[in-house]
C-alpha cells in the first residue's frame, strides 16, 4: 500500500475488555514497531518485529499486552482487560532493515484508544 | 540506559522568528539521530536524519540540525519560520548496535502569524 494504515481510528471501550489494534505495514517493510503516545509523554516503545526473528516485547508494559505478527506483514496489538490507564493514541511504525541501525520509520495515523 | 531529553515543551514564536529546539542524549556509542515531526491532524514524519559524515544535515522546509557529538546534541534549527511550522516536533536516537529508537516527550512549537 501507500503507507502505514492503522484499524480502527478510534476505539472506546469499557474497562476489564479486551482490544484488538491493527496494522498494516509497508509492503516490503521488515521492520515492524509499536509504540504509545501518551500527551506530554512522547512515544513510548512497546513492541519491535524484524523479518522472521524474536520480537522484542522488552517494552510491552504488562502481560495484559501482546503482540503478534503473520506472514511477516500484519500485526494485531491485544490488550487484555483493559485498564483506565491503557488510554493513549497506539502508533505503528515500519521501515526497511537498515544497513546500520534503525532506519526511517514510516508512521500509521494511530489508533485512539479510550477506556472508559 | 539510553534518554533523550527535550529541553522546550512548548515553544511560541512569531513568524519570521529563528528557531533552535534543543535535544541531548545520552549514548557513548555509535548513534543514529533523527527528527520527526507531527503536524495538526497528520501521521509523524521524518523530518531530518544522522547518519554519517557531514554533521550539518539539511532536512525538509528548510530545517536543519547539527550533530555534536562532544555535547551529545543534535539540535534542531531554522533561520525563519512560517505560521505553518505549528506543530510537535520529536528528537529520537538509535543505538547502532541496537534495533530500538528512543524518542524524546516533544516539543509543541506554535507559531503566531
Amino acid at each position: 500500500g501507500a503507507g502505514v494504515s492503522q484499524s480502527p481510528s478510534n476505539k472506546v471501550t469499557e474497562k476489564g475488555k479486551d482490544v484488538e489494534l491493527r496494522c498494516d505495514p509497508i509492503s516490503g517493510h521488515t521492520a515492524l514497531y509499536w509504540y504509545r503516545q501518551s500527551l506530554g509523554q512522547g512515544l513510548e516503545f512497546l513492541i519491535y518485529f524484524q523479518g522472521n526473528s524474536a520480537p522484542d516485547k522488552s517494552g510491552l508494559p504488562s502481560d495484559r499486552f501482546s503482540a503478534e505478527r503473520t506472514g511477516g506483514s500484519v500485526s494485531t496489538l491485544t490488550i487484555q482487560r483493559t485498564q483506565q490507564e491503557d488510554s493513549a493514541v497506539y502508533l505503528c511504525a515500519s521501515s526497511l532493515a537498515g544497513a546500520k541501525g534503525v532506519d526511517t520509520q514510516y508512521f500509521g495515523p494511530g489508533t485512539r484508544l479510550t477506556v472508559l | 540506559a539510553q534518554s533523550v531529553s527535550q529541553h522546550n515543551h512548548h515553544v511560541i514564536l512569531s513568524e519570521a522568528a529563528s528557531l533552535e529546539l534543543g535535544c541531548n542524549y545520552s549514548y557513548g556509542g555509535t548513534v543514529n539521530l533523527f527528527w520527526y515531526v507531527q503536524y495538526p491532524g497528520q501521521h509523524l514524519q521524518l523530518l531530518l536524519k544522522y547518519f554519517s559524515g557531514d554533521p550539518l544535515v539539511k532536512g525538509i522546509k528548510g530545517f536543519e540540525a547539527e550533530f555534536i557529538k562532544s555535547k551529545f546534541s543534535f539540535n534542531l534549527r531554522k533561520p525563519s519560520v512560517q505560521w505553518s511550522d505549528t506543530a510537535e516536533y520529536f528528537c529520537a536516537v538509535n543505538a547502532v548496535r541496537d534495533d530500538k529508537i528512543i524518542f524524546g516527550k516533544g516539543t509543541r512549537l506554535h507559531i503566531l502569524p
